[in-house]
């Protein structure tokens, strides 16, 4: 069964610090990974995906993410954290098993809290 | 492009009742899918909907189910509502077809079942 794990339910980090949010993955077939966000009171907003090609994407708001296919995981990155990225961030798998599908398989959330 | 819109987006009902949720997707939009929030179990997907047809299931009880119109817009209804069923209910729009594409989600309606 495809499952998807955030093993931090909360990371602190410093305005200005570097920030990484881990997510590791366990699919049969190839993994289609995304990171979303949700703000206090809202729905999620799409930040990245990784579908094919290169193991770096680069996302919105300055987020990037590393594929490692050896590793299963797909950690989410920021060189330079903001106030304003505190919120809770989810990454999500899909499977794609020769036809299209949007069935989305959420990790638990991880709590990002930047400190000014 | 306007985002996904879902209404209401509060509601509070009665153990018992039923409930009709709106969902909105954005312009050119043919996959709609739904997933419930809560505390406890986290994120979880319901259903989703490509050309008015199902195309996806998740584990839930055959009191929840949905429906999409021909412009796409969907709802999705729950009867003999239970207390568990309390959460947020997210509505997720993307382009469909042959393809896994991102989604894009609504604000969610707060159902709340007392």
């Amino acid at each position: 069964a495809q499952s998807v794990a955030q093993p931090e339910d909360q990371v602190n980090v410093a305005e200005g610090n570097p920030l990484t949010v881990k997510c590791t993955y366990s699919v049969s077939g190839n993994p289609y990974l995304f990171w979303y966000v949700q703000y206090p009171n809202r729905g999620l907003q799409f930040l990245l995906k990784y579908i094919t090609g290169d193991n770096l994407v680069k996302g919105s708001y300055g987020f990037e993410a590393e594929f490692n296919k050896s590793q299963t995981s797909f950690h989410l990155k920021k060189p330079s954290a903001l106030v304003s990225d505190s919120a809770l961030y989810f990454c999500a798998v899909s499977v794609n098993y020769g036809g299209a599908t949007n069935k989305l398989i959420f990790g638990t959330g991880t709590l990002l809290a930047v400190q000014p | 492009k306007a985002g996904v819109t879902q209404t209401p987006r509060y509601l509070i009902k009665t153990r018992g009742q039923q409930v009709t949720l709106s969902c909105s997707p954005i312009s050119g939009h043919r996959s709609v899918s739904w997933y419930q929030q809560t505390p406890g179990q986290g994120l979880q997907f319901l259903f989703e909907y490509f050309s008015e047809t199902q195309r996806n299931k998740g584990n839930f009880p055959g009191r929840f189910s949905g429906r999409q119109f021909s412009n796409s817009r969907s709802e999705m209804n729950v009867s003999t509502l239970e207390l568990g069923d309390s959460a947020l209910y997210l509505c997720a729009s993307s382009l469909g077809g042959g393809q896994t594409y991102e989604q894009y989600f609504g604000p969610g309606t707060r159902l709340t079942v007392t």
